[in-house]
Order: structure tokens, then sequence, then C-alpha cells
């Protein structure tokens, strides 16, 4: 089964812009996740969805903010761009189980965003 | 808050030989424990995970690796290194929440496999 899929692969943006990336999960898939990786930053987790829910989030400005749709496809925006927001946003989906979160996730091959 | 310490920026091995990787971890409770490869241009692959019960966890092409919570560590091992294991690899640690966990990941530890 296809896995997960983000688009765009490659943004380049302009400071004060904003952006809106896609993530698709793993069909019949619940729950996603969202990270940022940067070199001087490292892996940090921004957000988790289930069922258009936000369920955690991570410790990050308000700039940035997610969604999820009834279909568990989800979106991330980023407004206000600034120069450190250039990063690879990650996003991962798990099959959520009733009994407890513990699914293995699933990660896309990323979005590189460029902020000039 | 939890975190995690990856010591080994850089790590050469020659193919064939065996592997250790570093992880050491700082949370309250009883952690999920996770490690990651990145290879370059790739999205994260889960390697192995623990959450409870046996110790020495078993994971996808070959890896182990082992909780010991006394020495707050989960290292990765491998008894036999191959040049397609060069990559970057990650430990992450999740603090429960929500019914789900919120994981925090290491900087990483760069493989490098000599032939």
């Amino acid at each position: 089964k296809a896995g997960v899929t983000q688009t765009p692969r490659y943004l380049i943006k302009t400071r004060g812009q904003q952006v809106t990336l896609s993530c698709s999960p793993i069909s019949g898939h619940r729950s996603v996740s969202w990270y940022q990786q940067t070199p001087g930053q490292g892996l940090q987790f921004l957000f988790e969805y289930f069922s258009e829910t936000q369920r955690n989030k991570g410790n990050f400005p308000g700039r940035f903010s997610g969604r999820q749709f009834s279909n568990s496809r989800s979106e991330m925006n980023v407004s206000t761009l600034e120069l450190g927001d250039s990063a690879l946003y990650l996003c991962a989906s798990s099959l959520f189980s009733a009994s407890g979160g513990t699914d293995t996730q699933y990660f896309g091959p990323g979005t590189r965003l460029t902020v000039l | 808050a939890q975190s995690v310490t990856q010591p080994d920026i850089h790590i050469t091995v020659s193919e064939g030989a065996s592997l250790e990787l570093r992880c050491n971890y700082s949370y309250g409770a009883t952690p999920y424990l996770f490690w990651y490869v990145q290879s370059p241009g790739q999205g994260l692959q889960l390697l192995l995970k623990y959450f409870s019960g046996d110790t020495l966890v078993q994971g996808i092409k070959g890896f182990e690796a082992e909780f010991k919570r006394s020495q707050s560590s989960f290292n990765l091992r491998k008894p036999s290194v191959h040049w397609s294991d060069a990559a970057e690899y990650f430990c992450a640690v999740g603090a429960s929440s929500g019914g789900s966990y919120i994981p925090t990941f290491g900087r990483g530890t760069s493989l490098i496999v000599h032939p």
C-alpha cells in the first residue's frame, strides 16, 4: 500500500510570506504528526492530530498551526515566515488503537522549505 | 522534561565490523524508546522500539538495542555492518501524553562505513 506522501517536496518562500504543507497518511491511519528538522535544532516535534483534533503540541510559536480533515489528510501552516523556518518538515502517520497510542509511526520523505 | 544524548556525532566502522551506537536519556517515568535511521533525502524509518517487557529489543535490518534502566541507556547494536547501513541514526524518548506520546530526539549519529 502507498506510504505517507507529502506535497510539495520542495518550496522556496521569502520572509513574511505564509506557507501551507500537505500530508496524506497511509490509508487507514488516523493519526498524523508533524516534525521540523534543522541542522541547528535537530528533529523537533510540532504537533499531532487525531480525528481532526490536535492531541499534542510541541514548543513552537503560534505562527505554526495545523489541521486535519475527515479523511485524515493533514496540513500545516506557517505564517509570517522567518529565515529560521528553513527546514525539512516531516510528517508521520500511525494507526491509532483505542487502547493507547503506541503504534509505529511511518514517515514521509518530507518537504524542504527554504526561506529567503 | 525529557532529553536524549547521543554522545557520538560521527562513527566510522569497516564493513563487517560490529557496531554500537550510544544513547542516554533523561525521563522521570518509564520511557518509550526508539531508534530511527535516516538516509540522505529520505524520511525516518523506525528500526526498533521499546515500550515495556524484555529489555533486549530486536529490530529490522539485523539491529538490536538493550534498555538499561540503571544506566538510562538504550544503545543500538549490530554484529556485522553492511555498506548500506551508512546513514544518520536517531535515538528518541517518548513521553506519554493524551493516549499517545511526544517524542524528543537526540542530535543523531552519522555512521560512515569503510569498505
